[in-house]
């Protein structure tokens, strides 16, 4: 089977920096992504790492180590929007994209 | 380009009602997705179609049925509501390949009594 582990909370300030880590175990892996939810609103996708390596998009960078079933996502330059919910998701090899969500972590970001 | 568009977007049934929830994309994506959200679990996927024509159950499809209308639909039947399908339904599409990012839909907020 499939299963992902992040933490259920994390707190931080303005301006700071904060890691999100994502451990998974799965057979069939392809790839990691990340997705954002806001109260109350859909999820959107911030990226994904299919190799080994960090992988930047503006204030968001995204991790993966395949070799030790790891990834993290780490968020710069914290704002008061960023107050969000993060899931990571393992993508699965077989010509299509499935994708298991983690169980979320819910980003607090305080003045 | 409205993206992925759910209806309704809040439903109440009673136990042993059915309903469907209609989900339609105009990205020309050949895959699409239902998911369920309950509080503090993630999205949890209850059935797929990879292309036109198929589908596929995911981690959660008991009780439940779906049918890919045509390209752009894919709909969502509950036969007999349970308060235990009391949830967020989110529909989401993606181009199909595995680096594909998954567009959703804004949900249904379903309450089953």
């Amino acid at each position: 089977g499939q299963s992902l582990e992040q933490p259920s909370e994390v707190t931080a300030v303005e301006g700071a920096i904060v890691q999100i880590n994502c451990t998974y175990q799965t057979s069939g892996f392809y790839g990691l992504s990340w997705y954002q939810q806001h109260d109350g609103g859909a999820p959107t996708f911030l990226s994904y790492n299919a190799l080994d390596g960090l992988e930047e998009t503006g204030r968001f960078s995204s991790f993966l180590s395949r070799s030790d079933s790891y990834g993290y996502l780490l968020l710069q330059e914290l704002q008061m929007k960023d107050s969000a919910s993060y899931f990571c998701a393992v993508m699965f090899s077989g010509g299509y994209n499935k994708l298991i969500f983690g169980a979320g972590t819910r980003l607090a970001v305080h003045p | 380009n409205a993206g992925v568009t759910q209806t309704p977007k809040f439903q109440v049934l009673k136990t042993g009602q059915s309903m469907t929830l209609q989900c339609a994309q105009d990205m020309n994506h050949n895959s699409m997705y239902w998911y369920r959200q309950d509080p503090g679990m993630g999205l949890r996927l209850i059935y797929y179609s990879a292309s036109e024509g198929t589908t596929d159950k995911g981690e959660v499809p008991n009780g439940y049925n779906v049918s890919r209308l045509n390209k752009r639909e894919f709909s969502l039947r509950l036969e007999s509501a349970a308060p235990s399908q009391t949830s967020v339904y989110f529909c989401a599409s993606s181009g199909g390949q595995p680096l594909d990012e998954q567009y959703f839909g804004p949900g249904t907020r379903l309450t089953v009594t």
